[in-house]
C-alpha cells in the first residue's frame, strides 16, 4: 500500500533549527511537497523536490533520498510564526498526492 | 482577488439534512479537488475533477457528489449527512492533471453535524 510517515509532533526554541523527516511509499514516484498549515487555515505551498539533493528557499531547505523513500524539511532562525502543521506529501505514478498526517511544530520563546 | 475561495466558511446542520459547499478558483486551473481533513488533521483527498474526468476516491460515500457547472467551479453536495461527516472540507485547484504542479487550497469549510 502507499503511506507517508512523519513525527506527530515536535518542539523547537525561537531562533534555533529543526528538522522534520518524511518518508514515504508510494507506487511509483514523481516528487515530494512540502505544505504548511497554520491552525484554522489551509495549507500552503512550501517546496517540491523530485531529484536527489537539497533545495534551499530562505530559511527554510528540503531534501529528497528517492533511493531511501526519505525527505526533509529544514527550518532556520525559527520564528514564532512558525508555529503550525507541516505535511509532507507523495505524488504517486498516477500523479495522485499521498499525503502525511503532518507535524505540528511548537515553537517556545 | 481571492485564488480559490468557498462558501460558506462555517456550517453547523442536522443529521439527516441535505447540504452544499461551494467551491469557485479564478486562477484559470483545469483541475479541482476536494478533501476532507479529519480531527486527526488527515488530509484525505475525496474528488479529483477536470473537464475530462472525474476521479473518485473509492472509500467516499455516495451521499457525496461533486458537481462543476463550469470550470471555475466545483461544488461538494451532501446528502443524508451523518455525524461523522463532521470535519473541515478543502477545496483545491491546479493547473493540470496528469503533470506535476503544486495545488492551491481554499480557506475550508467548517462543518459539524448535529
Amino acid at each position: 500500500g502507499q503511506n507517508i510517515d512523519q513525527p506527530t509532533e515536535m518542539t523547537a526554541t525561537e531562533g534555533a533549527i529543526v528538522q522534520i523527516n518524511c518518508t514515504y511509499q508510494t507506487s511509483g514516484f514523481n516528487g515530494l511537497f512540502w505544505y504548511q498549515q497554520h491552525a484554522g487555515e489551509a495549507p500552503t505551498f512550501l517546496s517540491y523536490n523530485v531529484l536527489d539533493g537539497l533545495e534551499e528557499k530562505g530559511r527554510f531547505s528540503s531534501f529528497l533520498s528517492r533511493s531511501k523513500g526519505y525527505s526533509y524539511l529544514l527550518l532556520k532562525e525559527l520564528q514564532m510564526k512558525d508555529s503550525a502543521s507541516y505535511l509532507c506529501a507523495a505524488l504517486d505514478s498516477n500523479y495522485q498526492l499521498i499525503w502525511g498526517a503532518g507535524t505540528k511544530l511548537i515553537i517556545k520563546p | 482577488d481571492t485564488a480559490v475561495s468557498q462558501t460558506p466558511k462555517y456550517l453547523v446542520t442536522q443529521m439527516g439534512n441535505d447540504k452544499s459547499i461551494k467551491c469557485e478558483q479564478n486562477l484559470g486551473h483545469d483541475t479541482m479537488y476536494w478533501y476532507k481533513q479529519d480531527s486527526k488533521k488527515f488530509l484525505k483527498i475525496m474528488f479529483s475533477y477536470n473537464n475530462k474526468e472525474l476521479i473518485i476516491n473509492e472509500t467516499v460515500p455516495n451521499r457525496f457528489s461533486p458537481k462543476s457547472p463550469d470550470k471555475a467551479h466545483l461544488n461538494l453536495h451532501i446528502n443524508s449527512l451523518e455525524l461523522g461527516d463532521s470535519a473541515v472540507y478543502f477545496c483545491a485547484s491546479s493547473q493540470e492533471s496528469g503533470e506535476v504542479n503544486e495545488q492551491f487550497f481554499g480557506p475550508g469549510t467548517r462543518l459539524t453535524v448535529l
